[in-house]
């Protein structure tokens, strides 16, 4: 079974200040992983993913997340808040099987509130 | 104009009624999915359908049923709505071959309250 942790239901941070946005996530096998985006009355986006490869991705909006095996850990960074990124972050993880690509599993998501 | 849409957006029922939300895209993927949002627990998945003819339940699916019309559209049924069913609801697809295999584009949702 696989399960994702999202630590904070809600992070404020200051604009220009760092964004750190938690994920944990437990697997018994190589996980992909991946932070979806939500902005107000929209459908969830794709940030960045991790499947296999550099530990360290780069999505959009200047967002970064990197896989940590030895923590179980993906958390999502950027250096630098904009009010625009308010909004609220999800992370997801999944697996291959025989079948393909199995199907996601979400956390609970955390809404990033910017403060001016 | 948007490859995943969702209809209707809002709807307002009383419970005991049925009511059905559609699903269609236009990106040509096999692979389509049904999830409900509610604050604090994040998307769950009620069913998903890897093609036409394969559906699969979620980990939700008690109270709902789903219907695979074609390989662009897929519903989402709910027999006899209760109040505990208000909730924001998702499509979303994906294609399981080439370099984006493992991403899913979703809809705008349909926000659902059930009196």
């Amino acid at each position: 079974a696989q399960s994702v942790t999202q630590l904070g239901s809600h992070v404020s941070v200051s604009e220009g200040a760092l964004v750190l946005l938690r994920c944990n996530y437990s697997s018994s096998v190589p996980p992909y992983l991946f932070w979806y985006v939500q902005y107000p009355n929209q459908g969830l986006q794709l940030l960045l993913k991790y499947t296999t490869g550099a530990t360290l991705v780069k999505g959009i909006n200047g967002f970064e997340a990197e896989f940590k095996k030895s923590e179980t850990s993906f958390h999502l960074t950027k250096p630098s808040a904009h009010m625009s990124d308010a909004a609220e972050y999800f992370c997801a993880v999944s697996f291959i099987s025989n079948f393909g690509n199995e199907k996601l599993t979400f956390g609970t998501g955390t809404r990033l509130t910017i403060i001016p | 104009d948007a490859d995943v849409t969702q209809t209707p957006r809002n709807r307002i029922t009383k419970t005991g009624k049925r009511i059905m939300l559609e699903c269609s895209q236009t990106k040509g993927h096999d692979r389509m999915y049904w999830y409900r949002q509610d604050p604090g627990l994040g998307l769950r998945l009620i069913y998903y359908s890897f093609d036409v003819k394969d559906i699969n339940k979620g980990e939700i699916s008690d109270g709902y049923s789903v219907s695979r019309q074609a390989q662009a559209k897929f519903s989402l049924s709910l027999e006899s709505a209760i109040p505990n069913q208000t909730a924001l609801y998702f499509c979303a697809t994906s294609d399981p071959s080439g370099r984006l295999a493992d991403t899913q584009y979703f809809g705008p949702g349909t926000r659902l309250t059930v009196l």
